[in-house]
Order: C-alpha cells, then structure tokens, then sequence
C-alpha cells in the first residue's frame, strides 16, 4: 500500500549544527506537505511542495521535493532552541484523497 | 479568530464503554479528518469526510465510528471494540490545494 518513509527517527544536535530529515515514497506523490509538532502539542502545517524538483525556503528551513515527485527533505541551517520538536512530512497522492504521513523525526537541540 | 475546537482534552474511559470524542470547526472547510497517534509514532488516518453525510474509513478503522451531519461537527466515537484505544487524537480540517489545520487533540486514557 501507500506508505511514506522518514529518516531519521531522532536527531540531537549542538545549537548552531545543521539537520536534515528525508522522506521517501515508493509510489508517485501528487504533493507533499511538512508539519512541526512540538512536544505536547498539535501538528502545525509549515509548507506545501507541489512541483518536481520544486525548492522552498521559510528562513532557515530549506524544503526540496525530489525530480521524481518520490522523496523529500527538509533541512535547517543553524538550529535553535525554538527548533525543537517533531517534524513530519505526509504524502498526497491522487487515489483516496487522503495524507499519508511520515512516521517524524525527533529533533532535539542542546544549547 | 477561525479554528478547529476538539474537546474534552483529556477522557479517561473505562473497559467495556463507548466514548465520543468532539470535534467543530469554523474554518468553513469541506474536508475533515481523525488520526491516531501514539507515543514516538506518526499519525494514522482513522476516518475522513470530503463532504457533508458522506465519510470514509482510514487505515484503522475497526473499533472507531463517526457521523458528519454539519459542515462544522464531525464526532469519534471509540467504541468497546476498539481494544488498545489508548491515545492522543486529533483531528483536522482542509481546503482543497492547501495543508491541514489541526486541533489541539484529545488525550484518551483506559482505566
């Protein structure tokens, strides 16, 4: 069925270090979206990648969808404190109208 | 301001006992959705209703129900089948062609 990878599953850092997180899908995305969950909380949508080999930047979040519309990442220059959190990506695809998500990277931040 | 309202925050349920979970939106949004997660996991599609008085089942299904007879309500109900139901859950909304917007989830805990 449907499924969407991500990697890694936690991630520690130093402030100041970069992270990456990558998503992969086995079949063909229509679109794929990014969420921040911080701890306690709720999934907060951050962008929506539409077209292949499409490119994204919100600040210091850089946000690439792969040429063959099956892999994503995002990535963070220069983490912060306020960094800290779960993020997911979730995979739409044309069939069932529905998102499918990651299963999160974990990231945690040392000041 | 417009948002997705779920309550109770935390339920506490007890063996053998149905329970519903609610969830209103003022967003004016068509679709809807509940997902499951669980402790270091992504989120898992339960049900989901493109429209009023129509809905669908998601990939954990079993155990659950809902009704969509407004735009802005769509309940769960965790029945006395669904038996690990254990969990946060939350719930979404979407316009076409743009991310979800979730609530602030509801923490459901057997006793």
């Amino acid at each position: 069925g449907q499924q969407v990878m991500q990697i890694p599953q936690y991630q520690h850092v130093q402030e100041g270090e970069d992270f990456t997180t990558y998503c992969n899908s086995s079949t063909t995305l229509s679109n794929i979206q990014w969420y921040k969950q911080r701890p306690g909380g709720h999934p907060v949508f951050l962008i929506q990648l539409v077209k292949s080999g499409e490119v994204k930047k919100q600040k210091r979040l850089t946000f690439q969808f792969g040429e063959a519309k099956k892999n994503s990442s995002l990535h963070i220059t220069a983490t912060q404190t306020t960094d800290v959190g779960t993020y997911f990506c979730a995979g739409y695809y044309n069939q069932g109208g529905k998102l499918i998500f990651g299963q999160g990277t974990e990231l945690s931040v040392k000041p | 301001d417009g948002g997705i309202t779920q309550s109770p925050k935390y339920l506490f349920r007890k063996e053998g006992q149905n329970v519903t979970l609610s969830c209103e939106q003022n967003l004016n949004h068509d679709a809807m959705y509940w997902y499951r997660q669980d402790p270091g996991q992504g989120l898992r599609l339960i049900y989901y209703s493109q429209i009023v008085n129509d809905f669908q089942k998601g990939d954990i299904a079993e155990g659950y129900s809902v009704s969509r007879e407004k735009k802005e309500s769509f309940p769960l109900t965790v029945t006395s089948a669904q038996k690990n139901p254990t969990a946060f859950y939350l719930c979404a909304s979407r316009q076409a062609d743009y991310g979800y917007t979730f609530g602030s989830g509801t923490r459901l805990t057997v006793v």
